[in-house]
């Protein structure tokens, strides 16, 4: 199956600080890539959707300003999560697809990004 | 809107035996829905889907699932468990232009 990659798989930071998670798609063009958001013992809940050269769309109660997402390439996306706070610590996923962006191709998701804020 | 149930936390299955992850759905338009597993430490992988067509979808490691419109479920199954099967898996309608809508998960848990 196809391969998308997260980096970096943790991170640790202090809080008021910015930090940049990666998600790339390493053999597949992602024309979509969507950052969901796990906590402990929870699912996954979407937080945003990204198309290559958009704005992304935001679930709601996300905050755009808070989580920047840019998909600038077609294998490339990236969350920022700015101003980092304790409450803002879980597990990030990213997940890419192929194909148009209305078709249902399946999800490939990255091994997601473990972030603490302290 | 969108939502999915999976009833249960987890299910105990003894190896060799048919398993079966529960899903029902809700979903205005048709519906397109995913199954996903989730191994320790690892992505989330795909198993299998359903758009249209057959009713019965097979899927990756001998899995499959059954698409019921009249009860709103999309149920996984597998003939004979394997202890390889323990995981945490998520069933999920959405897709197209929209991420997916997990579900809570189920632990499977398979004893030799």
């Amino acid at each position: 199956g196809a391969v998308v990659s997260q980096h970096p798989s943790r991170v640790i930071c202090k809080s008021g600080t910015s930090v940049k998670i990666e998600c790339r798609s390493l053999d597949f063009q992602a024309t979509t890539m969507f950052w969901y958001r796990q906590f402990p013992k929870q699912s996954l809940m979407l937080m945003a959707t990204s198309n290559e050269g958009s704005k992304a769309t935001y679930e709601q109660g996300v905050e755009k300003d808070k989580f920047l997402i840019n998909h600038a390439s077609l294998t490339l996306s990236t969350l920022t999560v700015t101003s980092a706070h304790p409450e803002d610590s879980s597990f990030y996923i990213c997940s890419a697809k192929s194909g148009t962006s209305s078709s249902y191709n399946e999800q490939f998701f990255g091994p997601g990004t473990r972030l603490t804020v302290l | 809107a969108q939502s999915v149930a999976q009833p249960e936390d987890q299910v105990n299955v003894a190896e060799g035996n048919p398993l079966t992850v529960k899903c029902t759905y809700s979903v205005s338009g048709n519906p397109y829905l995913f199954w996903y597993v989730q191994y320790p430490n690892r992505g989330l992988q795909f198993l299998l889907k359903y758009i249209t067509g057959d009713n019965l979808v097979k899927g990756s490691y001998g899995f499959e699932a059954e698409f019921n419109k009249s009860q709103t479920s999309f149920h996984l199954k597998k003939p004979s468990a394997l202890v390889s099967d323990s995981a945490l898996y998520f069933c999920a309608p959405g897709g197209g232009a929209d991420g997916l809508t997990f579900g809570k998960g189920t632990h499977l848990i398979i004893q030799p």
